[in-house]
C-alpha cells in the first residue's frame, strides 16, 4: 500500500531547462494537489484538481502546469525553469475536496542552477 | 496567504515532558487540522477538528478548538525522541482548499 508516490526524488535542472514531476495514489481518491515548501514560507498550494478532468490554480501558479491524466495520476511540469523554482514539491491527496484529510508523499526535492 | 499561524516557531524540551503548540487563524473554518513532518518526509495527518467541536484525543495526542477566539492549540503528552518534527496547522474554510501555517519546530531531547 504505497499512497501517495512522487518521481524523481531528486533532479538538478539548469535554468531554461523543462521537467514533469509524477505523482500517483492508490487510495481511489478524487482531489490531488501540488505544493510547493521554501524554508519559512511553510506549504503553498501551486495547482489542484478536485475532481478527474478539472484542474484549478492554488495561490502560486506562475511558472507551472498540470495535468490530471486520470484518478490516480497528477503531474506537474515546469516548461521554463527558473532559480526562483527550487524549493522541495510536494504531491497530496484527498478522498474529496473539502473536511477531509489530505495524504502527502515524501516529495521532490528540486534545484535549478 | 497564510490563514493558521502557529506559535511557537520553536519548541525544545526534555522526554517526559508536555509539548503545546498553538495556531490562529482569521477566518470562519468548517475544520483545522494538525500535521507532522519528519526532516526530509511528508506531511503525515494527525487530527482533523471540526467547527462544532472543542476538543478531540487521538493517543498522546489533544487538540483544542475555540471559534470565538479562533485559535486551537495541540498537546502532546509525555513526549518521545520520536515526537521531534514539525507541525503545521492547516485551516478548511469549505470553499477553498487547506490553508497551512508556517509550522512549529519541536525539538525532544532523550
Amino acid at each position: 500500500n504505497a499512497g501517495v508516490t512522487q518521481t524523481p526524488k531528486f533532479q538538478v535542472l539548469k535554468t531554461g531547462q523543462s521537467m514533469t514531476l509524477q505523482c500517483a495514489q492508490d487510495m481511489n481518491h478524487n482531489s490531488m494537489y501540488w505544493y510547493r515548501q521554501d524554508p519559512g514560507m511553510g506549504l503553498r498550494l501551486i495547482y489542484y484538481s478536485a475532481s478527474e478532468g478539472t484542474t484549478d490554480k492554488g495561490e502560486v501558479p506562475n511558472g507551472y502546469n498540470v495535468s490530471r491524466l486520470n484518478k490516480r495520476e497528477f503531474s506537474l511540469r515546469l516548461e521554463s525553469a527558473a532559480p526562483s523554482q527550487t524549493s522541495v514539491y510536494f504531491c497530496a491527496s484527498s478522498l474529496e475536496y473539502s473536511n477531509q484529510p489530505q495524504h502527502f508523499g515524501d516529495g521532490t526535492r528540486l534545484s535549478i542552477l | 496567504s497564510q490563514q493558521g499561524e502557529e506559535d511557537p516557531q520553536a519548541l525544545s524540551i526534555q522526554e517526559g515532558e508536555n509539548a503545546t503548540m498553538n495556531c490562529s487563524y482569521k477566518t470562519s473554518i468548517n475544520n483545522l487540522q494538525w500535521y507532522r513532518q519528519n526532516s526530509g518526509r511528508g506531511l503525515v495527518h494527525l487530527i482533523l477538528i471540526r467547527s462544532n467541536e472543542r476538543e478531540k484525543h487521538s493517543g498522546r495526542l489533544r487538540v483544542t478548538l475555540d471559534t470565538s477566539k479562533k485559535s486551537s492549540s495541540l498537546l502532546i503528552t509525555a513526549s518521545r525522541a520520536a515526537d521531534t518534527a514539525s507541525y503545521f496547522c492547516a485551516t478548511d474554510a469549505g470553499y477553498s482548499t487547506l490553508t497551512f501555517g508556517k509550522g512549529t519546530m519541536l525539538l525532544v531531547s532523550p
